[in-house]
């Protein structure tokens, strides 16, 4: 099975920066992503990593270190828009992404 | 379609009646996956298609639960005599091949509540 542990919630301030952090427990290993899911609306990917390392796009990077079950996803300039979930899905040995149960993100001014 | 595409929006069902919920995926997708999100909770996985083989149903809560996808393409999730633990959001994702390292695409997702 697999164990996924990330906050419940984050505040900051616009303009700021934030990292929001994702410890994993999994059998087998085949990539890890990050989406973001504003209220109401469906998920939307941001990221997905696979080897060890930082991947940049834009205000948006995630780090992933396989051998201490670790990701990260950090915002940059964060905007009002920015304000959301954010989940961490882990993809196993059986090919099935399975979620934790998000970081509520809140950017106030 | 341009996008994943999820109907009925909002289903409000009485307990014990039957409901279907129905996605349409971005065409040509091989993978189909359907998730159960509770309010404030992560998408929990409930079953897995690869064109119109139901590959793993392991995340269906009880055989009150049944999805289908005959053709390959549309899926249907049947909910027989529902609960009211069963309201959530029910969402549907599509991804391009079977492989298991692809984005999903999401649809909007059906909010089912059970009075």
């Amino acid at each position: 099975g697999q164990n996924i542990d990330q906050p419940t919630e984050m505040t900051a301030t616009e303009g700021a920066i934030v990292q929001i952090n994702c410890t994993y427990q999994t059998s087998g290993f085949n990539g890890l992503f990050w989406y973001q899911q504003h209220a109401g609306e469906a998920p939307t990917f941001l990221s997905y990593n696979v080897l060890d390392g930082l991947e940049e796009k834009g205000r948006f990077s995630s780090f992933l270190s396989r051998s201490k079950g670790y990701s990260y996803l950090l915002l940059k300039e964060l905007q009002m828009k920015d304000s959301a979930s954010y989940l961490c899905a882990v993809v196993g040995g059986s090919y099935i992404p399975t979620f934790g149960r998000g970081t509520s993100l809140i950017v106030h001014p | 379609g341009a996008g994943v595409s999820q109907s009925p929006r909002y289903k409000v069902a009485k307990r014990g009646q039957d409901v279907a919920l129905r996605c349409d995926p971005i065409s040509g997708h091989v993978s189909l996956f359907w998730y159960q999100q509770a309010l404030g909770q992560g998408p929990e996985f409930l079953t897995y298609f690869q064109n119109e083989a139901q590959l793993d149903k392991s995340g269906l809560p009880s055989d009150r639960f049944f999805a289908e996808r005959p053709e390959g393409s549309v899926s249907t999730l049947k909910i027989q005599r529902t609960q009211q633990e069963d309201s959530a959001v029910y969402l549907c994702a599509s991804s391009q091949l079977g492989g298991g390292g692809e984005k999903l695409f999401f649809g909007s997702g059906t909010q089912l509540s059970v009075l």
